[in-house]
């Protein structure tokens, strides 16, 4: 059974750089693709970014100036960089695994970040 | 950007009620269309892909129908475990974009 375990810290200050780490168990590394997605307070679910072994990473049009999604393999987890945070980035962060055709099938517990001075 | 827009965000059914809820993308996604349930302070759980196909393990009370720009998740006999909230994503290209969301309350 695919499991995805997350962690990182859960207050920021502006300015800060966001950092959280998701580690991956029962499954191979390679051949997926592996996300973040985040939820706002009150809002919906926002798509941040993935990267694949082998591959490029990918991220949103919004955030690519900031987010840095990277992946190490000999540890079969994968990381999210978010540098220069505000308010608006508090959230709760979930990493998950996107299958490459379709969905995001697996998902971390999830990690609420509150950005605040 | 595609973007999905759900109707209605919340309705208040009870327990053995049919629910209907609907899906809208900006352009075409063909097929490319998932469904999910979302839990306060639990993970997504994929119920629906590629718009119609049942993920393993869910319960057959759930169904998807459409392609296109319309798309609808039913649930044929509300159970308690049900009220959540369920979002719809399209994975036709990205930036990934999530619906609003639909609240199931009673």
């Amino acid at each position: 059974q695919v499991q995805l375990q997350q962690w990182g810290p859960g207050l920021l200050k502006p300015s800060e750089t966001l950092s959280l780490t998701c580690a991956v168990y029962g499954e191979m590394f390679s051949g997926y693709y592996w996300t973040w997605i985040r939820q706002p307070p009150g809002k919906g679910l926002e798509w941040i970014g993935e990267n694949i072994q082998g591959g490029s990473a990918t991220y949103h049009p919004s955030l690519q100036s900031r987010v840095t999604i990277s992946l190490d393999t000999s540890k079969n987890q994968f990381s999210l960089i978010l540098t220069s945070v505000t308010a608006a980035d508090t959230a709760v962060y979930y990493c998950a695994r996107y299958d490459g055709a379709n969905y995001f099938d697996y998902w971390g517990q999830g990690t609420l970040v509150t950005v605040s001075s | 950007d595609i973007q999905m827009t759900q109707s209605p965000s919340s309705l208040s059914a009870s327990v053995g009620d049919r629910v209907t809820i609907a899906c809208r993308a900006s352009r075409s996604i063909s097929t490319y269309l998932n469904w999910y349930q979302h839990k306060p302070g639990k993970a997504p759980k994929l119920l629906i892909y590629s718009a119609t196909r049942l993920q393993s393990g869910v319960p057959s009370r759930f169904s998807g129908s459409g392609s296109g720009t319309d798309f609808t998740l039913a649930i044929s006999s509300l159970q308690p475990e049900d009220f959540a909230t369920y979002y719809c994503q399209q994975s036709h290209s990205t930036p990934f974009t999530f619906g609003g969301g639909t609240r199931v309350e009673i």
